[in-house]
């Protein structure tokens, strides 16, 4: 059984770009959340996918989107970077069950600096 | 709205002594709670958790109670060892928005020294 895997684990970007990070889910799994986490923060909910759906959002601005693919691997996307974009994004797969909830397996990161 | 409040945001404990860190939400509706420990340049990981149908759950030298009337919630840590040091997460369920859907505490820098 494979664990959560992202990629890249460090990036360097300036202002007004855009990036794309990855994730693949843990075996099993059918929900990818994603995460920003500022240093020295808990981590914040940015969105979630299911079914290739957006399933959720927490209070990020459009210019963050993001993918789901067939085989539950994810992208998120952000657009038009801002300094404050810099953070470690973190994946996180769980297994969807209604009225429970459940772990979440995180990924190692993409820490994102933007200059 | 959906918030999480931890304390204390550090703790330092010689190793041996006990660490207690301490949760408030604001959802009465939550029903599971997990604490998850993040080492220095690692990932999140789950060291336990608790659902609203009991109040306290313990697996070796950790534990965590729960008071859903208060709507707080607390890790314990016995006898802390070095290997103990690292940042550690409450959190609780988002009210709405997507299945295990967590909001996370501000986190606690746990130190214990030798």
């Amino acid at each position: 059984e494979t664990g959560v895997t992202q990629s890249p684990t460090h990036l360097i970007k300036t202002r007004g770009q855009q990036v794309t990070l990855r994730c693949s889910s843990q075996s099993g799994h059918n929900t990818v959340s994603w995460y920003q986490q500022a240093l020295g923060q808990g981590p914040q909910f940015i969105f979630q996918y299911y079914r290739e759906e957006e399933n959720g959002r927490g209070n990020f601005p459009p210019r963050f989107s993001g993918l789901q693919f067939p085989n539950y691997s994810s992208e998120l996307n952000v657009n038009a970077l801002e300094l404050d974009d810099s953070a470690l994004y973190l994946c996180a797969s769980s297994l969807a069950r209604a009225g429970i909830t459940g772990e979440l397996f995180f990924g190692e990161g993409s820490r994102l600096t933007v200059l | 709205g959906e918030n999480v409040e931890q304390h204390p945001s550090t703790l330092s404990v010689q190793e041996g002594d006990s660490a207690v860190i301490k949760c408030t939400y604001s959802d009465s509706a939550s029903n599971y709670f997990p604490w998850y420990k993040q080492e220095l340049g690692k990932r999140p990981q789950l060291i336990i958790d608790i659902r609203s149908n009991v109040g306290e759950k313990k697996d070796q030298r950790i534990a965590v109670t729960l008071n859903k009337t208060a709507k707080h919630f607390s890790l314990h840590i016995t006898e802390t060892q070095p290997e103990d040091s690292a940042v550690y997460f409450c959190a609780a369920p988002g009210a709405s928005g997507g299945y295990n859907k967590l909001i996370f505490g501000a986190g606690t820098r746990l130190a214990v020294h030798p």
